[in-house]
């Protein structure tokens, strides 16, 4: 299965900045996804990250809070914008696998906003 | 609207006991259903699915599921509890159409007693 990688691991931040999150995949992958892991929460779909056309915002999340870049079909970025401490989470990125229709996890990056 | 349900957000059991962790599933459409862990500061590992075919599943770590539409649920479950098996466990579906989305239940963290 694909490797997956994500910088920075964790980092923290002060509120009012923004802070961008790299995903990489170590093969070609059709379809990327970000996602949003809030403290003792579950997952919840940010976006579709779209190869060469702009993401999917599911409901709740905007585009100028939550800027996406796919500029090839293995990376990716996340940026998550104007940060408030609400914005701490987990983000993990996801591709789907080759030749499946599973979701493959990276790492997450691990954001605290004071 | 579809939902994933997992009943209770603790289990404890003891090593070599049976391990049992409920999800149920709202969907209109016949599901794909998935079983992610993930450990303690880590990303979300698969551990076992079922799309089509037989619907008992056996995954990674000895784990295994069973898909009963007549009640709608996909319970995980294994023999044996052992100390390594103490992390959290998502549920999650998706409708096998082009979007690829999952949507998640709340996870439960299972903690294993000497």
């Amino acid at each position: 299965s694909a490797v997956i990688s994500q910088k920075p691991s964790r980092d923290i931040c002060q509120r009012g900045t923004s802070l961008t999150i790299q995903c990489q995949v170590d093969s070609q992958v059709t379809m990327m996804f970000w996602y949003r892991q809030q403290p003792g929460q579950s997952l919840t779909l940010i976006a579709t990250a779209n190869q060469g056309s702009e993401a999917t915002y599911e409901s709740g999340f905007v585009i100028d809070k939550f800027p996406i870049s796919r500029p090839n079909l293995t990376f990716s970025t996340l940026t998550v914008s104007n940060m408030s401490p609400e914005d701490s989470s987990i983000y993990l990125c996801s591709i789907i696998g080759q030749r499946t229709d599973t979701q493959y996890f990276g790492p997450g990056t691990r954001l605290t906003v004071l | 609207a579809q939902s994933v349900t997992q009943l209770g957000s603790h289990v404890s059991v003891s090593e070599g006991a049976l391990v049992l962790l409920r999800c149920n599933y709202s969907s209109s459409v016949p599901p794909y259903l998935f079983w992610y862990v993930q450990y303690p500061n880590q990303g979300l590992q698969l551990l076992l699915k079922y799309t089509t075919g037989a619907t008992l599943v056996k995954g990674i770590n000895g784990f295994e599921a069973e898909f009963k539409k007549s009640e709608t649920s996909f319970h995980l479950t294994k023999p044996s509890a052992h100390m390594s098996d103490a992390a959290e466990y998502f549920c999650a579906v998706s409708f096998g159409d082009s979007s690829y989305k999952l949507i998640f239940g709340s996870g439960t963290r299972l903690l294993v007693r000497p």
